[in-house]
């Protein structure tokens, strides 16, 4: 099974700077990465797909890289909406498996 | 614009079975594009999927709770089921249904459910 650790677990910034989180997968995922964007209460929102590609109305402030193992979302100047938790996820077709990880907390300073 | 919306008991006792169902509006569960999917989230964790269904029936479940799920399609209402059994305080979560898409894995879950609390409690 695929283990995805997210770094750090809490990211405290103020509004304006660049934020830069990280997902680390126990084995290669190839691109087939996502990172989603949760806010208390409500559902989780699917920011980045395909590691790079943003999700259908996602503001350009928000990047995605990298590949195989290691992968980073950026966002490059922060907005008050931003503070929330990210997750990143990967879906493998054999073992069909879904895993998340567990989280960052991006938190005003 | 396709909606999910999770519908079941909020309270359920331990040992029984947890019943949820997602109904699918603006879009077709019997879409070969797409994977249904059922996630939970314990107060105050992290999300933990719980297993996806195909149109077909075809099912892919998470094997820690593999012995207790079971998801179903009714592809005659436009919903997908989850049936949790012998639930503890454990199972207590928020509880969302989401899109998928079949076949390449690159996609992510692009359409969520609100998502609905159930509490195990006597």
């Amino acid at each position: 099974e695929i283990v995805l650790t997210q770094s750090p677990a809490t990211l405290s910034l103020s509004p304006g700077e660049r934020a830069t989180l990280s997902c680390r997968a126990s084995q290669s995922v190839s691109s087939y990465l996502a990172w989603y964007q949760q806010k208390p209460g409500q559902a989780p929102r699917l920011l980045i797909y395909d590691a790079s590609n943003r999700a259908t109305g996602i503001p350009a402030r928000f990047s995605g890289s990298g590949s195989g193992t290691d992968f980073t979302l950026t966002i490059s100047s922060l907005e008050p909406e931003d503070f929330a938790v990210y997750y990143c996820q990967q879906r493998s077709n054999w073992p069909p498996r879904v895993t998340f990880g567990q989280g960052t907390r991006l938190e005003i300073k | 614009q396709v909606q999910l919306q999770e519908s079941g008991p909020g309270l359920v006792k331990p040992s029984e079975t947890l019943s949820l169902t997602c109904t699918v509006s603006g879009g077709s569960v019997s879409s070969g594009s797409y994977y249904w999917s059922w996630i939970r989230q314990p107060p105050g964790k992290g999300l933990e999927w719980i297993g996806y269904i195909y149109y077909s029936g075809s099912t892919n479940y998470n094997p820690s709770l593999k012995s207790r799920v079971t998801i179903s399609v009714d592809t005659s209402k436009n919903q997908f089921s989850l049936k949790l059994s012998s639930v503890t305080a454990a199972d207590t979560a928020v509880y969302y249904c989401a899109r998928d898409k079949s076949g390449s894995p690159k996609y992510g879950m692009d359409v969520w459910g609100q998502g609905t609390t159930v509490t195990v409690s006597s």
